[in-house]
């Protein structure tokens, strides 16, 4: 079953806001990636945070990591209408061969208005 | 430029038929994928290849197979289409496969397959 599950599934802003965006995952992981996906264009590597992290930023994001809560959150401040995107939590998932896959979440729509 | 990139964006073809979708990246990566998304926007991995080497295979129907003719090339060929097939493909490719490896992944913008 899926692994992540992002809340809220949709979000509408006003630009200059902070947008915070929630996943939770089922199983013990390695990292957690957040990844962003333009309307018709494929996704692009946001954040990557391992499981011993629990906070990190680049430019105006900011994730955290709580493992015990198996959740991790994105937040955005002074959202800009080019933010408007769906922003997906993506977790590791180990095959018995060591391979690993990356599992996604449902995502979030993100509307920020102008 | 483009680092990940497939062909073609959008495939408009008839049920029953048998369709390519190629997949090239130039990142020098040794992972490449196949994704499937679906209208509700859920991202499911389909096949994993590393170095030529079929790593993952998910829960898919044998009407699809994919080909990787070297590192840099990840094919995908659907036979006989069905309507449920309708969706978007998206190929990605990463650095490493390892357990120690946390690399993320670079995607194509995606192949749009409508079934008639």
């Amino acid at each position: 079953s899926q692994q992540g599950e992002e809340d809220p599934q949709a979000l509408s802003i006003q630009e200059g806001e902070n947008a915070t965006m929630n996943c939770s995952y089922k199983t013990s992981i390695n990292n957690l990636q957040w990844y962003r996906q333009n309307s018709g264009r494929g996704l692009v590597h946001l954040i990557l945070i391992r499981s011993n992290e629990r906070e990190k930023h680049s430019g105006r994001l900011r994730v955290t990591l709580d493992t015990s809560k198996k959740s991790s959150s994105l937040l955005i401040t002074a959202s800009r209408a080019a933010d408007t995107a769906s922003y997906f939590c993506a977790t590791v998932a180990f095959m018995m061969d060591s391979s690993y896959k990356l599992i996604f979440g449902s995502g979030t729509r993100l509307l920020v208005r102008p | 430029d483009t680092a990940v990139s497939q062909t073609p964006k959008y495939l408009v073809t008839q049920m029953g038929n048998d369709k390519s979708i190629k997949c090239e990246q130039n990142l020098g990566h040794d992972t490449m994928y196949w994704y499937k998304q679906d209208s509700k926007k859920f991202l499911k991995i389909m096949f994993s290849y590393n170095n030529k080497e079929l790593i993952i295979n998910e829960t898919v129907p044998n009407r699809f197979s994919p080909k990787s003719p070297d590192k840099a090339h990840l094919n995908l060929h659907i036979n006989s289409l069905e309507l449920g097939d309708s969706a978007v493909y998206f190929c990605a490719s990463s650095q490493g496969q390892g357990r120690s490896d946390n690399q993320p992944q670079h995607f194509g913008d995606g192949t749009r397959l409508s079934i008639l």
